[in-house]
């Protein structure tokens, strides 16, 4: 168990270029869940997959967002046309029982800043 | 809708002081909450945890106790150490999503001197 993994720790880009987050859960945990950090605040929801399956989006993950996991496994998290408002620390969890016992493991983050 | 507010920080405490970070939440159904914990350079970690009224969830000598009479669910530890040191974030899952889906509160900073 090496625990959930992301890549790569700081991005920064200038305003208007795409970037792409990966994510590496806990092997057989086959949920997988995305959270945006702002300075200051608590993470908030983006969305969640459940294996290969998005089943649930947040209002907050405009179009410009997208999110896959093709394979049940790693997943990956695209911003388009990045604006500074996108700036944030993005976090990724994984948890594998369903109910009242499920457990989230969060990543240490990737932090991205838009210039 | 769902929201946690939780105490603003940052809170600065000696070793062995009482903490208290306090939690309020709204929800429309019968959430579970949560405290999470993030330590310097790290993720967040569940630090306890309870699922109904009542309930007290307890871990590394924190407590928590479930009050649906005021939507609360306070953190407390009868005394703190160095090692406390991190932001701790209050948060609820609703009952008719999957727990996954937390909403957090804004976290407080707490920093404990020697």
């Amino acid at each position: 168990d090496t625990g959930v993994s992301q890549d790569p720790r700081h991005k920064i880009t200038k305003r208007g270029q795409n970037v792409t987050f990966r994510c590496d859960p806990i092997s057989e945990h086959n949920r997988l869940y995305w959270y945006r950090q702002t300075l200051g605040q608590g993470p908030e929801f983006l969305t969640y997959f459940q294996n290969e399956a998005q089943l649930e989006k947040s209002r907050l993950l405009s179009d410009r967002f997208s999110a896959e996991r093709p394979k049940g496994s790693f997943s990956t998290l695209e911003i388009q046309r990045t604006e500074q408002g996108d700036s944030a620390m993005y976090l990724c969890a994984s948890s594998s029982r369903q109910g009242p016992n499920e457990k989230l493991f969060f990543g240490s983050g990737t932090q991205l800043s838009v210039l | 809708g769902n929201s946690v507010t939780q105490m603003e920080g940052p809170v600065t405490l000696s070793e062995e002081a009482f903490l208290t970070i306090n939690c309020t939440y709204t929800a429309t159904g019968y959430p579970s909450l949560f405290w999470y914990v993030q330590y310097p350079g790290e993720g967040l970690q569940l630090l306890l945890k309870a699922t109904k009224a009542d309930d007290k969830g307890s871990n590394k000598g924190f407590e928590a106790t479930y009050r649906k009479e005021t939507t609360s669910f306070h953190l407390e530890k009868g005394s703190v150490q160095v090692s406390d040191s991190a932001v701790y974030f209050c948060a609820l899952s609703d009952r008719g999503s999957t727990l996954g889906r937390l909403y957090f509160g804004r976290g407080t900073q707490l920093t404990v001197w020697p």
